[in-house]
């Protein structure tokens, strides 16, 4: 059983729909919780950081944390097609190196 | 800032050749890592370095080596290619503060390497 799961998709939405990606992991060290975009053929690149449980919201996206079910998840409000891209949960405990989901590609359509 | 590059971005081999890959960050950052990136398998470490002069090894090791001579590069090495690594190489570097958002990784724009 990997340490991370994450449905590959893809996830396909019309534009302007709320979006929900999800992790799942086992290892209940993790404190640490990161999401990743990553457009096709770039590199990741980090989106949302979030520490222990909670949520956190920067402009559409809201990141949340519930450590009681090893679940986490990120909200994308008001999609747009150039959310189009793959999406990446990361976590870590305090001085671990950063264990990586396979990724959710998310489709926007206009 | 040019951040995080790689060089080259794309190779073709033909199993048992050697190549190296290059990255080089400008963002004076401390740590630097190399991945490798396959379907259904999500990014994986392959080496790390905490430092000039320092490497260690990740996840999936086997079958490459490392070198960070200067601060700025970290090079991995495929001494001896096999179709098994045949991927999309990652490198990324963050600064020195664990467990807070300044050791947030960035990474480069990848290395496709197709081994024949």
């Amino acid at each position: 059983q990997k340490e991370v799961e994450q449905d590959p998709g893809p996830l396909s939405v019309p534009e302007g729909a709320i979006v929900s990606l999800n992790c799942t992991y086992s290892n209940s060290a993790f404190q640490y919780f990161m999401w990743y975009r990553q457009y096709s053929r770039k590199g990741p690149e980090l989106l949302m950081y979030t520490y222990s449980s909670g949520n956190k919201e920067d402009g559409r996206f809201t990141a949340q944390v519930d450590k009681s079910s090893k679940y986490i998840s990120l909200f994308i409000r008001d999609s747009q097609p150039s959310d189009s891209a793959t999406y990446l949960c990361a976590m870590k405990t305090g001085f671990q190196k950063l264990v990586f989901g396979t990724g959710t590609r998310l489709l926007v359509s206009p | 800032n040019a951040g995080v590059t790689q060089t080259p971005k794309f190779r073709v081999l033909k199993t048992g050749q050697s190549m190296t890959l290059l990255c080089a960050q400008d963002m004076n950052h401390e740590y630097m890592y190399w991945y490798r990136q396959d379907p259904g398998m999500g990014l994986r470490l392959i080496h790390y370095s905490v430092g000039e002069g320092t490497t260690a090894k990740g996840e999936v090791p086997d079958g490459y080596n490392v070198s960070r001579l200067k601060k700025q590069n970290f090079l991995l090495g495929l001494e001896s290619a096999a179709p098994s690594q045949t991927s999309v190489y990652f490198c990324a570097s963050s600064p020195r503060a664990w467990g807070t958002i300044q050791e947030t990784q960035y990474f480069g724009p990848g290395t496709r390497l197709l081994v024949l």
